[in-house]
């Protein structure tokens, strides 16, 4: 079983859809956990830490739940731009960031 | 701030060639990483750097070395290039080995080998 899976994706969706992306991970003592969106050709991007309580960002709502070893990412309201992979990354103390292999997002007009 | 750079940002190489690939960050962050990605396939870490003076093997070190060479500054060396080594390479940093802010990543090099 891979540290981290997400979705396989692709998803597709029309503007102002609401998505949800989903993410598991095995290493219980995982500790810090983030959503990263990579455009095509071009470098992950931190796009939020998720935090225990849960937390939101404008049009982006990210949860943790760590009895089930399980974080997701919310969309509301998506927007063209918001076309990209996303990137589901765990960390625990003194070990390296683990990626998931990300889950695609097309947002048609 | 410029965050993280890399050069170059393209290289072509033929089968055999070495080239050092550079990337500096001025976040002041201990951690830094080399990563490749491959078309299809997610991020898989070659190197990295807890800090400065230390380096550690990743998931995929062999036929790549790699040089901290102070706290800014992290290098990538191909000794012999072979065409399983075109790849996209991204270098990155982190205030602390797996910190709980994240990590940040250069533009990337794309480099071919033929």
């Amino acid at each position: 079983r891979k540290e981290v899976e997400q979705d396989p994706g692709p998803f597709n969706v029309p503007e102002g859809a609401t998505v949800a992306f989903n993410c598991t991970y095995s290493n219980s003592a995982s500790q810090s956990f983030f959503w990263y969106r990579q455009d095509c050709r071009k470098e992950p991007k931190l796009l939020m830490s998720v935090y225990s309580s849960g937390n939101e960002d404008g049009r982006f709502t990210a949860q943790l739940n760590r009895a089930s070893q399980y974080i997701s990412l919310l969309i509301r309201d998506s927007k063209l731009s918001d076309s990209a992979t996303y990137l589901c990354v765990v960390s625990s103390n003194g070990q390296n960031f683990v990626f998931g292999p990300g889950t695609r997002l097309s947002v048609l007009p | 701030n410029a965050g993280v750079t890399q050069t170059p940002k393209f290289q072509v190489l033929k089968t055999g060639q070495s080239m050092t690939l550079q990337c500096a960050q001025d976040m002041n962050h201990n951690s830094m990483y080399w990563y490749r990605q491959d078309p299809g396939m997610g991020l898989r870490l070659i190197y990295y750097s807890a800090s400065e003076g230390t380096t550690d093997k990743g998931e995929v070190p062999n036929g790549y070395n790699v040089s901290r060479l102070n706290k800014r500054e992290f290098s990538l060396r191909l000794e012999s290039a072979a065409p399983s080594q075109t790849s996209v390479y991204f270098c990155a940093s982190s205030e602390e080995l797996a910190g709980a802010r994240g990590q940040f990543f250069g533009p990337g090099t794309r480099l071919t080998v033929l």
